[in-house]
């Protein structure tokens, strides 16, 4: 299977400021790398992806960059705000066989913006 | 636009009961996933299934089983329920293998 790290647990930061959260993953053959945000008791929503095919993407504050031969990928969200607040979960993906399909979700990164 | 749907949103039972999570993916969605995140947890893949076939199987306990229906919505069986079982059950869905997957809001399961 897969082993996903997520590096830092925690993450405090000041409004307005930037935030980055890297995932650290071992499978080579994974293919899709996709980051969720969680708030307590509410499902997982999915807030940017990327394929391995691409080296960045971008959707206005919020950016992942992904570098396969080193196998992490970053979430970066700039200009932070109050509401940026909650647990980001990477989940890459793999692509062998019984396992397609099949998010492997890291341990997840607690952010607080302060006001 | 249509959401993955979860019933019952919230359900609490006694040890060694059993219970049924039911989950409506959204239409034209042929794959439906199952997980399970405890307190705290990160969410941990329990069984996929894929044109009403099993296609994928994780760290589901074998007093846990599922299905899916033709009309592709899924239904996780839970037995003999255990304190341990307490958690939050989300289901998701996707077109297919190479595609996002949305999740529904979860069943929050509370074992007594």
């Amino acid at each position: 299977g897969e082993n996903v790290e997520q590096h830092p647990s925690t993450l405090s930061v000041q409004e307005g400021d930037s935030a980055v959260i890297k995932c650290t993953y071992s499978d080579s053959a994974s293919n899709y790398f996709p980051w969720y945000k969680q708030e307590l008791g509410k499902r997982p929503q999915l807030i940017i992806d990327i394929r391995s095919n691409v080296g960045e993407k971008k959707d206005q504050r919020i950016a992942v960059t992904l570098n396969k031969t080193a196998k992490h990928f970053s979430l970066h969200i700039t200009e932070t705000q109050p509401e940026d607040s909650a647990v980001y979960f990477c989940a890459p993906r793999g692509d062998r066989g019984s396992t397609l399909g099949r998010l492997y979700f890291g341990r997840g990164t607690q952010l607080t913006v302060w006001p | 636009a249509a959401g993955v749907i979860q019933s019952p949103r919230h359900l609490i039972k006694e040890k060694r009961e059993t219970a049924t999570l039911k989950c409506y993916p959204i239409p034209r969605h042929d794959t439906v996933y199952w997980y399970q995140q405890g307190p705290g947890q990160d969410p941990q893949f329990l069984i996929s299934f894929y044109e009403k076939m099993q296609s994928d199987k994780g760290s589901i306990p074998d007093r846990f089983s599922a299905q899916q229906f033709s009309d592709y919505h899924s239904e996780l069986n839970m037995s003999s329920l255990e304190l341990g079982d307490s958690a939050l059950y989300f289901c998701a869905s996707s077109s297919n293998f190479n595609s996002p997957l949305h999740f529904g809001n979860g069943t929050r399961l509370t074992v007594t």
